[in-house]
């Protein structure tokens, strides 16, 4: 079975500052991918990066990078100068390669953004 | 704009009372999911459906129903609602085959209370 797991309920760090995100998958499939999403209050959920698990390339986007350990299958999101806008929920996902195409979330890290 | 619109955003209804939640997608996706989203549990599939009159269930099926007659559409149908259905949920869309890697769109979630 596959499984998502967020071993961090809830997490704060001060604004500018620098702060990881966990996220540990259990896979057997080789061809799968991972993602990251956030949840704001507003509850609408955004795509914050991706990352394909061929790729040995950790993926980045502005301030938000991955640390994609395949063999660990450990897949933590750095948020880089954080920024009040980035309190919310954030969601860890994995998503295989194959026809079914479902997506896996993890229960989620509360992070807040202290001023 | 390419999104996926789901109505109502807000419901409250009272237990037993038939109701349906719409959910349209303009993207000409094959893929559609529903899930539902309460707290410490993260978001759990419903249904899917990976085309037209192809459905499936989800890890969460009880208590609900979906038709595809339409690709652009994805209705979630609660029969005889009760209280344990209190839950914000959310519809997804996506591509299939080969373009796992994008992830889904989700709509902007429909928070429903069971009384």
């Amino acid at each position: 079975a596959q499984t998502v797991t967020q071993s961090q309920p809830e997490m704060s760090v001060q604004e500018a500052e620098t702060v990881t995100l966990s996220c540990t998958y259990d896979t057997s499939e080789s061809n799968y991918y991972l993602f990251w999403y956030k949840q704001p209050p507003s509850r609408q959920m955004i795509l914050v990066i991706r990352q394909e698990a061929y790729k040995q390339q950790n993926a980045t986007e502005n301030r938000f990078s991955v640390n994609f350990q395949k063999a660990a299958k450990s897949f933590s999101l750095k948020i880089s100068d954080s920024q009040l806008g980035d309190t919310a929920m954030y969601f860890c996902a994995l998503r295989h390669g194959g026809s079914q195409g479902n997506l896996i979330f993890g229960k989620g890290t509360k992070l807040s953004v202290k001023p | 704009e390419a999104q996926v619109t789901q109505n109502p955003r807000y419901l409250i209804t009272v237990t037993g009372k038939k109701l349906t939640v719409t959910c349209s997608q303009n993207m000409n996706h094959e893929y559609m999911s529903w899930y539902r989203q309460d707290p410490g549990l993260g978001l759990r599939q419903i249904y899917y459906s990976m085309n037209v009159e192809v459905t499936d269930k989800g890890d969460v099926p009880e208590g609900y129903k979906v038709s595809r007659k339409e690709k652009r559409n994805f209705p979630l149908i609660l029969e005889s609602p009760s209280p344990n259905q209190t839950s914000l949920y959310f519809c997804a869309s996506s591509l299939m085959r080969g373009m796992a890697n994008y992830g889904y769109t989700f709509g902007s979630g429909t928070r429903l209370t069971v009384v």
